[in-house]
């Protein structure tokens, strides 16, 4: 079936614009996740929604940082005020909420912030 | 907190040869531990997860891995690697809030496979 899907896949943005990211869940998965990817930092976690909870946002990075997920399927995570530090590989996963560590990632948005 | 170290940042092996890349966690109960790879360009793969039971758990591709307590270890193996292995290997730990605290990663090793 259908993996984890992720738009856009690349994203250049100037600095200061705010900016939108998608995830698609794969059907079926109630956890959704939000991780970083850059090379100062590797992979960090940033947000972790199950079903239609409230999340805990206590691992964003900074005020700037927002997610929310409608539906308990498609997720955005938004960036205000991009900066230059932003400039990473967002990546989401899913998982099927019994199982929690196993979880399908999607290929990532990578964001640029010129 | 729990946290994993991949003490190798690169491993060069020769097409066919073993492999092994080596992880450390901390963590104060039982761990679930993982294994991933990235392909460049591409998103992350689950190769093999442990959760309990038999401390050999394997996975796809041929990988392998081994849980020691002891040593706070979960080493990845494959008796023979082929090019198409040379990737980024993360080693991951979920945290004690289960999925709340998502994985923590290692910083990754890089394997480079040599004809």
């Amino acid at each position: 079936g259908a993996g984890v899907s992720q738009s856009p896949s690349n994203k250049v943005t100037e600095k200061g614009k705010d900016v939108e990211l998608r995830c698609d869940p794969i059907s079926g998965h109630t956890a959704l996740y939000w991780y970083r990817q850059s090379l100062g930092q590797g992979l960090e976690f940033l947000i972790y929604f199950q079903g239609n909870s409230a999340p805990d946002k206590s691992g964003l990075p900074s005020d700037r940082f927002s997610a929310e997920r409608t539906g308990g399927s498609v997720s955005t995570l938004t960036i205000q005020r991009t900066q230059q530090e932003d400039s990473a590989v967002y990546l989401c996963a899913s998982s099927s909420g019994q199982d929690s560590g196993e979880q399908y990632f999607g290929p990532g948005t990578r964001l640029t912030v010129t | 907190a729990q946290s994993v170290t991949q003490p190798d940042i690169h491993i060069t092996v020769s097409e066919g040869a073993s492999l092994e890349l080596r992880c450390n966690y901390s963590y104060g109960a039982t761990p679930y531990l993982f294994w991933y790879v990235q392909s460049p360009g591409q998103g992350l793969q689950l190769l093999l997860k442990y959760f309990s039971g038999d401390t050999l758990v394997q996975g796809i591709k041929g990988f392998e891995a081994e849980f020691k307590r002891s040593q706070s270890s979960f080493n990845l193996r494959k008796p023979s690697v082929h090019w198409s292995d040379a990737a980024e290997y993360f080693c991951a730990v979920l945290g004690s809030g289960g999925g709340a605290d998502g994985l923590t990663f290692g910083k990754g090793t890089h394997l480079i496979i040599q004809p």
